[in-house]
């Protein structure tokens, strides 16, 4: 069965901390994604990767094949970059399974 | 470049009634794919058309279906709409399947 899990559900930080959320999936995938979702409900695809590593900004993610997990981190966090995160992974049927999100608060 | 546009953002049907949805891609992307977000069981795929074609489906009922025109645009249709249907529907457009995906604002649907 094509499933992704994420961590922490829920996370909380002070401006500036360094923020990872996690993400592992049960079979291969073809490619994972991160997005991020702010209060209204629209999504902003973030990143896309099949190996390695993204760097955009403060926001950097990794995938590790082998272990199928990925991990997304943010640099020096702030409050604007509190919101929804979300790992969706597309497996050989190419649909998009999604993580049930991480709730990200970052407090001044 | 326009972005992914949704219409209409927020919708209230009662029970019963029937509603479609429409979602423009980029302008240039033929993939569109549709999602269904609720509180409980978070985001789910519903269908994806390329060209006009419906290339997958996911687990949801008939009363779900959607189409694609020439021009890329698509819409998905509910009929005999239930309560539990109230929720954020997103589309998505990329370029082809297993490129990078672009989401719309999302129609808000409310059923009562």
């Amino acid at each position: 069965k094509n499933e992704v899990e994420q961590s922490p559900q829920n996370l909380t930080a002070q401006e500036g901390e360094f923020i990872t959320i996690n993400c592992s999936y049960s079979v291969g995938i073809s490619a994972l994604h991160w997005l991020q979702q702010h209060p209204g409900g629209g999504i902003v695809s973030l990143f896309m990767l099949s190996s390695g590593k993204k760097k955009h900004g403060r926001l950097i993610a990794t995938i590790n094949i082998q272990e199928k997990h990925s991990s997304l981190h943010i640099t020096a966090s702030h409050p604007r970059d509190s919101a929804v995160y979300i790992c969706a992974a597309t497996f050989g049927n190419e649909k998009l399974t999604f993580g049930t999100g991480t709730r990200l608060t970052i407090i001044p | 470049k326009a972005g992914v546009t949704q219409t209409p953002r927020y919708l209230i049907k009662t029970r019963g009634q029937q509603v479609t949805l429409s979602c423009s891609p980029i302008s240039g992307h033929r993939s569109v794919s549709w999602y269904q977000q609720t509180p409980g069981q978070g985001l789910q795929f519903l269908f994806e058309y390329f060209s006009e074609t419906q290339r997958n489906k996911g687990n949801f009922p008939g009363r779900f279906s959607g189409r694609q025109f020439s021009n890329s645009r698509s819409e998905m249709n509910v009929s005999t709409l239930e309560l539990g249907d109230s929720a954020l529907y997103l589309c998505a457009s990329s370029f082809r399947a297993n490129t990078e995906a672009f989401f719309g604002q999302g129609t808000r649907l409310t059923v009562v």
